[in-house]
């Protein structure tokens, strides 16, 4: 079982609102990510990082920044949020091995609505 | 064109049918490849790896062929519990970044 929380699961915030959506992992993985998927709908990468003070925007433009200052933590942040934002946003992390090494784990997801 | 391309969905399959999902990919310089499952409103799940010799697990069995930039997942005795999205995973050189996931084939698995 990959050992990275998400949290909060679920949170449903009026426009306007400035969230940050928590994730932290503890399998000392250097590479981590945030996905954005809506229902049914394919994976998008929206951030990524490969260490500590290392943050790419990913193939999807996102409203949304990020931040690693530490590794095992990789909060994202919506400055202000808009119905448009709501979604599943996937967490995940892997290292920089080889082989099995290079396996992509993911949180639980955070299910965000913006009413 | 994708960069991961899977076979659209959805399939509908009896219990105790084989089902074979396929997958090409576009970058030649592609080294490590993956199939994940993703339950309903849940997070990708790590299925297995996909080794160039072919490798199998259980009831699933995963094929590449690099020269056809393509790879496949074969799942015999099909159950219930088997319904899900299987999700296409190519992933860069090593030490490279690029990660790409496929947009999934949808399998539902009737009684």
């Amino acid at each position: 079982e990959a050992d990275i929380y998400q949290t909060p699961r679920y949170l449903v915030i009026g426009t306007g609102k400035k969230i940050t959506l928590e994730c932290s992992q503890t399998m000392g993985h250097d590479k981590m990510y945030w996905y954005q998927q809506d229902p049914g709908m394919e994976l998008h990468l929206i951030h990524y990082s490969y260490g500590v003070n290392s943050t790419e925007k990913g193939d999807l433009s996102s409203e949304s920044t990020v931040s690693r200052i530490r590794t095992e933590h990789f909060p994202l942040t919506l400055e202000s949020a808009r119905p448009s934002h709501t979604s599943q946003y996937l967490c995940a992390s892997s290292d920089s091995g080889a082989g099995s090494g290079n396996t992509i784990y993911f949180g639980e997801g955070s299910w965000l609505t913006v009413v | 064109r994708k960069e991961v391309e899977q076979d659209p969905g959805p399939f509908n399959v009896p219990e105790g049918a084989t089902v074979a999902f396929n997958c090409t990919y576009s970058n030649s310089a592609s080294q490590s490849f993956f199939w994940y499952r993703q339950d309903c409103r849940k997070e990708p799940k790590l299925l297995m790896s996909v080794y160039s010799s072919g490798n199998e697990d259980g009831r699933f069995t995963a094929q590449l062929n690099r020269a056809s930039q393509y790879i496949s997942l074969l799942i015999r005795d099909s159950k219930l519990s088997d319904s899900a999205t299987y999700l296409c995973v190519v992933r860069g050189p090593t030490g490279g970044f690029k990660t790409i996931f496929g947009a999934g084939t949808r399998l539902f698995v009737k009684a």
